[in-house]
Parts: C-alpha cells; sequence; structure tokens
C-alpha cells in the first residue's frame, strides 16, 4: 500500500546535538512538507519541497535545515540552534498539480533531554 | 498572508446529537478547503474537502459547507458517535499556492 512513514515514532535529544527525523513516501507525490505541532498551536509550516533539489521556508525554520535529494525523502534536522524543539512532528505531501489534501505520516515526537 | 481562524477551540457534545466547527479565512484568491481529523498521537487524516465552485458536500455523516462571499466554511458531523472524538483542523490552499494553511483546530469530545 502506499504511504507516507516517518521514523522514529519517538526521538530524544540532549542539549547541544542535531538530530534528523526521517520522512519517506512511495505515493510518487512531487510536493512534501514538515509541519511542527505544539500544543494549542496547531500547525506550523517548518518547510517545504515542490520538486526534487529545491526547497522553501515556511514560517518557522530557524533552526531547522532539510534537504531533497530525492523524489521519495525529504528529512529534516533539528539543530542545536533551535531553542525549543520539543514538539510533535509531522511530514506531509501532496501530488503537485491541482489542489489536493495532503497525506500525514505518523509523526515523530521529539523531547529535548 | 492568508489567516485562518477556527473556532470553537474545544466542544462537548452528547453522543447522537450535531457538531458545528467553523473556519473563516481572509484571502478571496483561496480556492480548497480541506477537514482533516486527528486521533490522539497520530498523524492528521483528510476527511472532507471542498472546492470554491461547490457550496456544499456531504458524505455520510459528515458535510462541509462554503460561503465564499462571508469567506467561511464550516464541519457539520451529525449522529455524533463515540469514535468521532479528535482533534479536527481546517485549512485553507491559496490559488497558485502549493501549502495549506491551518486553524487552530478543534478539540470535539463525543459524550456517552
Amino acid at each position: 500500500d502506499g504511504g507516507i512513514t516517518q521514523s522514529p515514532k519517538y526521538l530524544f535529544r540532549k542539549e547541544g546535538q542535531n538530530v534528523t527525523l526521517s520522512c519517506e513516501q512511495n505515493l510518487n507525490h512531487d510536493a512534501m512538507y514538515w509541519y511542527r505541532q505544539d500544543p494549542g498551536q496547531g500547525l506550523r509550516l517548518i518547510y517545504y519541497s515542490q520538486i526534487v533539489n529545491d526547497f522553501q521556508k515556511g514560517d518557522i525554520a530557524e533552526g531547522y535545515s532539510v534537504s531533497r535529494e530525492k523524489k521519495e525523502s525529504f528529512p529534516l534536522t533539528v539543530t542545536s540552534a533551535q531553542k525549543n524543539p520539543t514538539a510533535f512532528y509531522l511530514c506531509a505531501s501532496s501530488p503537485r498539480t491541482a489542489p489536493y489534501g495532503y497525506t500525514f505520516g505518523s509523526g515523530t515526537r521529539l523531547t529535548v533531554v | 498572508g492568508e489567516n485562518v481562524e477556527q473556532h470553537p477551540s474545544t466542544l462537548s457534545v452528547q453522543e447522537g446529537d450535531s457538531a458545528v466547527i467553523k473556519c473563516t479565512y481572509s484571502d478571496s484568491a483561496s480556492n480548497y478547503f480541506p477537514w482533516y481529523k486527528q486521533e490522539l498521537g497520530k498523524g492528521p487524516q483528510l476527511i472532507i474537502d471542498i472546492r470554491s465552485n461547490v457550496g456544499e458536500k456531504k458524505d455520510q455523516r459528515i458535510a462541509v459547507t462554503l460561503n465564499k462571499t462571508a469567506k467561511h466554511f464550516s464541519l457539520h458531523i451529525t449522529e455524533t458517535q463515540p469514535e468521532d472524538s479528535a482533534v479536527y483542523f481546517c485549512a485553507v490552499q491559496i490559488q497558485g499556492a502549493q501549502k495549506l494553511v491551518f486553524g487552530q483546530g478543534t478539540r470535539l469530545t463525543i459524550n456517552p
């Protein structure tokens, strides 16, 4: 079955460390997205990519970095510059043409210890 | 940029009653309006969507209505069941843009 897979489900980070969250899709979607979810604040866009080797900053890109070397993969790195990284991170994908809803992954919960 | 307001933030209804969640948006060029349901610890799932050339869409117990003049759209759930308890998000896509702007979410609780 086609879908979008995020790993790991839970991730713990020490102060000053960089961590990378994985997102893989086999839906043949061109566009991929990363959102951060905090309690009571809805979904905030971190980065998005409409095509391989191209990506754009979202509303809260500071302290995060991404790459899009393959159509299927859009990893997110949470750097030490992100001062409050504890959150639930959601990856999504969609077809590039016409407005379509996103398909979301099951999320990664990142906690700073 | 687009601004999406969602109300209420929490909603509690008796099983079997109806629930309505409303979203307003600011950009008149918006042309796509999906609704997502998120269960605890999971990613959101698309439950229904509507495009700007349609005023209403229904799928069993779920319906969405769109008023483009007033720039608001609503989710209607009839004959609510315990499994409808979740957080619901509305979203808006501006024509020509390739990203969605989400509302703040509504936590719906169905009381048995």
